[in-house]
């Protein structure tokens, strides 16, 4: 149980375009996802909460314009990164908090190149 | 505020022996702690929870962490390393509120040598 999904798992783009990551949790109800960017040989960086229903909470520092979240449904959070460019090259994270083991879990991530 | 160090970038071990990764813990109320582990180009693996339970947790593949409240500690041991083990480990804290955040330690990359 807890599995957490993303999709895709590796996207190479055009400077300019806009990447769309999805973050699904398949046996459980998440109402709170979050985003984590990580930098080679770095650890976690928390880029926004994402409540299902309501805005995202965005840390700061972190483009909201730039980084679009959306919490449609209690499995399912997308984060859009817009007009990408080279220095958002990264490993994109999400995680799904479940409600009842009190414990966020992970899913397997989201390199993104952009050329 | 909440906060974690752990101690030690890089843990090199030799197969079979004693895995000891530090991680302290700083929080204005009692804590969740969590170890989690990553292996290259994959998202993190859930290890073990302290959730003001039992102190000594019990986790996956045979690793376990302590709680200490006078130490404000949570170091992750396990008796014997396997090369599988070889990965970066993360250890991190939610104080709790509304917003369930966790803070992670910089992590700490374990090699085992043969």
């Amino acid at each position: 149980g807890a599995v957490v999904s993303q999709h895709p798992s590796w996207v190479i783009c055009k400077s300019g375009t806009s990447v769309k990551i999805e973050c699904r949790s398949l046996d459980f109800q998440a109402t709170t996802m979050f985003w984590y960017r990580q930098f080679p040989k770095q650890s976690l960086m928390l880029m926004a909460t994402s409540n299902e229903g309501s805005k995202a909470t965005y840390e700061q520092g972190v483009e909201k314009d730039k980084f679009l979240i959306n919490h449609a449904s209690l499995t399912l959070s997308t984060l859009t990164v817009t007009s990408a460019h080279p220095e958002d090259s990264s490993f994109y994270i999400c995680s799904a908090r479940s409600v009842i083991q009190e414990t966020q879990y992970f899913g397997p991530g989201t390199r993104l190149l952009v050329l | 505020a909440q906060s974690v160090t752990q101690l030690g970038s890089h843990v090199s071990v030799s197969e079979g022996a004693l895995v000891l990764l530090r991680c302290n813990y700083s929080s204005s109320v009692p804590p969740y702690l969590f170890w989690y582990v990553q292996y290259p180009n994959q998202g993190l693996q859930l290890l073990l929870k302290y959730t003001s339970a039992a102190t000594l947790v019990k986790g996956i593949n045979g690793f376990e962490a302590e709680f200490k409240k006078s130490e404000t500690s949570f170091h992750l041991t396990k008796p014997s390393a396997h090369m599988s083990d070889a990965a970066e480990y993360f250890c991190a804290v939610n104080s709790g509120g509304s917003n369930y955040k966790l803070t992670f330690g910089k992590g700490t990359l374990l090699t085992v040598n043969p």
